[in-house]
């Protein structure tokens, strides 16, 4: 089965470093974009952008580019989203999402389950 | 970037009802780049339809999805009680957009 399980909810304060993992089972993790996406409560999504584990080329929405870093690890599987310096307003659910097949542009097919990432004082 | 605008927000059905979702693009959608999710509370969207009617595999054919220009619908022939959810339409020709949803709720 093709899956992707994410690391478990964080609470941190602001100004703290973070880095949430996704790791994928079931298929050749190398050769699959995975898109990492925000969901704020009650609220729809926002791309944050996407990394191809198999060479680490990433993209970046504009509106989280220099906020966050993606990362790949491909001998194990696992892509991580990155924060240097948190803010309350980076709390949100966030997403890992493999796209449905091997093109820059496609759906998102297998997705994490999500972590929450609470920042508080 | 491309918006998208979903309607109705909130859809009031009983089961084995009709549902008819809209999803309208500002633009025109590249490739026929569209695709639809459900998301129910506490759980991760699932991939419905793609390239605007193809279903994704295991979804079952009360599923449909058309385009007449800019404007995608998602129709559920007849609503069974776990098609209760929220579903979003997405973009993925230029980047990824979503809407912002339709409530599908019980009547």
């Amino acid at each position: 089965e093709e899956q992707l399980v994410q690391s478990g909810a964080e609470l941190k304060k602001p100004g703290e470093s973070l880095k949430i993992s996704c790791r994928g089972s079931g298929y050749n993790f190398a050769t699959y974009w995975i898109a990492w996406v925000r969901q704020m409560p009650g609220k729809s999504f926002e791309w944050i952008g996407i990394i191809y584990p198999g060479d680490s080329d990433t993209t970046y929405s504009p509106s989280f580019e220099g906020l966050v870093t993606f990362s790949a690890d491909k001998s194990a599987s696992t892509a991580f989203l990155e924060w240097h310096s948190l803010k309350a307003s980076d709390s949100a659910m966030y997403f890992c999402a493999r796209h449905l097949y091997g093109s820059r542009n496609a759906p998102a097919g297998p997705w994490g389950q999500g972590t929450l990432v609470t920042v508080s004082s | 970037d491309i918006v998208l605008t979903q309607s109705p927000g909130t859809l009031s059905l009983s089961p084995g009802e009709r549902a008819t979702l809209t999803c309208r693009a500002s633009q025109s959608v590249r490739d026929s780049s569209l695709a639809w999710y459900q998301q129910k509370p506490g759980q991760p969207p699932r991939l419905l339809v793609y390239g605007v009617s193809a279903r994704a595999t295991g979804i079952p054919d009360r599923f449909s999805g058309s385009r007449s220009g800019t404007d995608f619908t998602l129709t559920i022939s007849r609503l069974e009680p776990e098609d209760f959810a929220i579903y979003y339409c997405q973009q993925y020709g230029s980047s990824w957009t979503f809407g912002h949803g339709t409530n599908v709720e019980i009547k």
